[in-house]
């Protein structure tokens, strides 16, 4: 069964304090890693797909890597408006989530 | 621009009466169609995928018969929440699936009073 962990549940930054959300998954056939944004309220966001071990993808402040067992979503230089909940979600052929990160960024 | 539609966006309504949340596929053709249920502070838990032109499929533990999803066109899936209780009050958001893309709709929160 596939499985996805995200940590750490919650971070807090301050604005201009650059961080990383780990996704750590176990699946037997990726066929892509997916990178959400979700404020509350809304339904999540997308922001990067990852498809193979390597790569890696950026917009704006984040930027996100793939390894064969986890990714990485990077933050730069954040700012408050960054602030909402990072979903992860695997897909093979089936579409499994992480919990989430939720990250509050303080100005 | 949206790729995912749904509607209503907020729907308030007293127990015992039915709901249905429409989802649109705006940009392309959908065979299938995924509703998920979310709680607060919890992640997005798969209910039913929904295949145009047949019955849907649940997830274990979703009553069929209290959420019904028909599938009538390749860009409109419907999710009716029959009967409704206080306890399916949640965020109702609904997914499409596109060359291995996942667009999700921005969502339907559900209050039953």
């Amino acid at each position: 069964e596939d499985q996805v962990t995200q940590s750490p549940e919650a971070l807090r930054l301050q604005e201009g304090e650059s961080s990383s959300l780990n996704c750590s998954y176990t699946v037997s056939g990726l066929r892509g890693l997916f990178w959400y944004r979700q404020d509350p309220g809304k339904g999540p966001e997308f922001l990067f797909t990852l498809y193979s071990a390597g790569e890696e993808k950026e917009k704006e402040r984040l930027k996100a890597t793939l390894t064969k067992k986890e990714s990485f979503l990077h933050i730069t230089a954040p700012k408050p408006e960054d602030s909402a909940t990072y979903l992860c979600a695997v897909y093979d052929y089936k579409l499994s989530f992480g919990a989430g990160t939720t990250v509050t960024v303080r100005a | 621009g949206a790729v995912v539609s749904q509607h209503p966006s907020r729907v308030i309504c007293k127990s015992g009466t039915s709901v249905k949340i429409e989802c649109r596929s705006l940009d392309f053709q959908a065979t299938t169609m995924f509703w998920y249920r979310q709680f607060p502070k919890q992640s997005l838990m798969l209910m039913a995928t929904s295949n145009e032109g047949s019955k849907a499929t649940y997830e274990q533990g979703v009553e069929k018969d209290k959420f019904l999803i028909n599938h009538a066109s390749l860009t409109l899936s419907t999710l009716t929440v029959t009967s409704a209780h206080p306890e399916d009050s949640s965020f109702y958001i609904c997914r499409v699936s596109f060359h291995n893309e996942q667009f999700f709709g921005p969502g339907t929160r559900l209050t039953v009073l």
